[in-house]
């Protein structure tokens, strides 16, 4: 079946302008998590969601960051103003739901600000 | 609060070696434990995970982990390398009890020489 897909695969930006980042999870996944990679770091955690509800959003690095979740399925996350520290690689992940479930990780999105 | 750390940045091994990467875990209850892989330019794919149960988990591609409670260890294991092994490991940790995001180590490169 297929995958989590995400898009686009790359996008280059200039400083300031505002981007949109796509997430197809798999289809009937409840949860789905936004990550963020840096050159050389690991994964840190950006936002959560259950459905189209958002509980945990502790990870957005600022207000400058926001996503959000339609029909239960796909979710952008948006970054307004960017910045050059914003360039980094971004992950989807989905999942069923419950608490020892395999994340299913897409492709991802890499993303430079010049 | 719940933490992963993962002591080697780079792990070298030849081929046909045994393997280890190591992962520590701090958690507040009993954790479900999890090992991840990337490849370059690909998204994380899951290896194998820890519920509960027997501590020696057997995942894909020939890798396993030993859950060490009383070391609060996971560390992966692989008897013989490959060449193909070579990739970016990271190891997850999560609570049992209520909601708590997955948190992911740095991770470790691990670099099997022909």
């Amino acid at each position: 079946g297929a995958g989590v897909s995400q898009s686009p695969s790359n996008k280059v930006t200039e400083k300031g302008k505002d981007v949109e980042l796509r997430c197809d999870p798999i289809s009937g996944h409840t949860a789905l998590y936004w990550y963020r990679q840096s050159l050389g770091q690991g994964l840190e955690f950006l936002i959560y969601f259950q459905g189209n509800s958002a509980p945990d959003k502790s990870g957005l690095p600022s207000d400058r960051f926001s996503a959000e979740r339609t029909g239960g399925s796909v979710s952008t996350l948006t970054i307004q103003r960017t910045q050059q520290e914003d360039s980094a690689v971004y992950l989807c992940a989905s999942t069923w739901g419950g608490g020892a479930d395999t994340q299913y990780f897409g492709p991802g999105t890499r993303l430079t600000v010049l | 609060a719940q933490s992963v750390a993962q002591p080697e940045d780079q792990v070298n091994v030849a081929e046909g070696n045994p393997l280890t990467v190591k992962c520590t875990y701090s958690v507040s209850g009993n954790p479900y434990l999890f090992w991840y892989v990337q490849y370059p330019n690909r998204g994380l794919q899951f290896l194998l995970k820890y519920i509960t149960g027997d501590n020696l988990v057997k995942g894909s591609y020939g890798f396993e982990a030993e859950f060490n409670k009383s070391q609060t260890s996971f560390h992966l294991k692989k008897p013989s390398a490959l060449v193909s092994d070579s990739a970016l490991y990271f190891c997850a940790v999560r609570v049992h009890r209520g909601y708590q995001k997955v948190t992911f180590g740095t991770g470790t490169k691990l670099q099997v020489i022909p």
